[in-house]
Parts: C-alpha cells; structure tokens; sequence
C-alpha cells in the first residue's frame, strides 16, 4: 500500500529563515513519482515538482531545493530566506506507473507554514 | 485553453438529495482524479480514471459513483448526501508521460455543504 507522511502539521517562522518540511513516503513499487503541491490561502493548488524514484539528484529553483533520499524514503522540500508570499499549505504527494493499477496519487495530510513579518 | 472546469463552484444540499459535480479538462488528458479535502486536512483520492471508459476507486469511494464517457468530462456523483461528504471537492487531470514534470492540472474546486 502507498502512504505519504508529513509529520509536521504547523510551522511558523520569522521572514528570511530556511525552513524544511518533512515528507515521508511508503511504497512497494520500484519506479514512482514524488511530487510537491502548494495552497495558498486563496485554495487553488499549485504544482511544484514531480521526481522519479530513479533520479536522486537533488533540485533546486531560486529559493526552493528539494532533496530525495531513497533509503530513508524521504522527499523533503527547503525554503531558503523565506518570505511572506511562501505562506501557504504545501502537500507531498506519490504516484506508482502510469498506465497501471498503481497509477493513483495520494496525497499527504500537509504541512501549514506560517511566515511570520 | 481553460485547463481543468468544475461546476458548481457552491453548493447546499439536504440531506438525501442527489446531486452531480461536473468536472471537464480540455488538454485531452488520459488520466483524471476526484479529491476531497475536509477543513484543515489534506487531499483524499476519491475515484480516478485513465482512460475513457476506465475508473477505479481511491481511497474514500463510498457514496459516491462516477463515469468516464469521453476523455473530456469526468462527472462525480452523490446520490444520497450525508454530512460527512460536506467538503471541498477538487478534479484534477494530467498526462503521465508528457515530460518530466507532467503535474496535476487542478479545477478551481466546489465547495459543498450537506445540512
């Protein structure tokens, strides 16, 4: 069975400073997708990344990284010198092989991260 | 190109009443997904489809039905509504395989509520 965990419910930080949100994940496939959505107060949900489960190559873009760590099944999302604009609901998310009977997404519970001025 | 519709953007229900929550994606993509997501929490998988003709079931289906006639509309069903099905229901579709970030493409979501 797949499952997505991201323990942290809250976070709230000053302006400008890193943070991680933790995204734990569960799966028995070999190839599958990772990905992380953003909601911001406004509701519609954003898409962020999607990584293979064959590429660990850590990402990043501007002041978003994102580092995935196969054997610790972890796919975590850094912001650097956060700002007010990054306030908002992220969600971790995994899929199995498109085009078979793992193709769903589930999606984590989310992490609500406060950007305090 | 509108991306992913769904109507109605709001809507209350008595219970027992039936009601359909359309959901219609112009980017001919194979796959599309129902979600719900309850106040303060994250999004459950209620049905999904591949292909026209194709669904199958998420996490959370019961009490609800749905069908995939054409690759464009993927309408979501509530035939006796409860309670427990008040929530923010979100449609979303996408493209496994059109590149290496082909994400969800989500509608805007329609907000229900059963008294």
């Amino acid at each position: 069975a797949q499952k997505v965990t991201q323990a942290q419910t809250e976070i709230s930080v000053v302006e400008k400073e890193d943070v991680t949100l933790d995204c734990v994940y569960e799966t028995r496939d070999t190839t599958y997708y990772l990905f992380w959505y953003k909601q911001p107060p406004s509701g519609e949900l954003v898409f962020l990344i999607r990584r293979n489960s064959f590429d660990e190559q850590n990402e990043i873009s501007g002041r978003y990284s994102w580092n995935f760590q196969k054997s610790t099944s972890s796919f975590n999302f850094t912001i650097t010198a956060s700002q007010v604009v990054d306030s908002a609901v992220y969600f971790c998310a995994l899929s199995g092989v498109p085009y078979s009977s793992a193709s769903k997404i589930i999606f984590g519970s989310g992490t609500r991260l406060s950007i305090r001025p | 190109n509108a991306g992913v519709t769904q109507t109605p953007k709001f809507r209350i229900l008595k219970i027992g009443q039936s009601m359909t929550l359309q959901c219609a994606q112009d980017m001919n993509h194979n796959y599309m997904y129902w979600y719900r997501q309850d106040p303060g929490m994250g999004l459950k998988l209620i049905y999904y489809s591949v292909g026209a003709g194709i669904t199958d079931k998420g996490e959370v289906p019961n009490g609800y039905n749905v069908s995939r006639s054409t690759t464009e509309d993927f309408p979501l069903r509530l035939e006796l509504a409860a309670p427990s099905q008040t929530s923010v229901y979100f449609c979303a579709s996408s493209q496994p395989g059109s590149g290496p970030n082909s994400p969800l493409h989500f509608g805007n979501g329609t907000r229900l509520t059963v008294t």
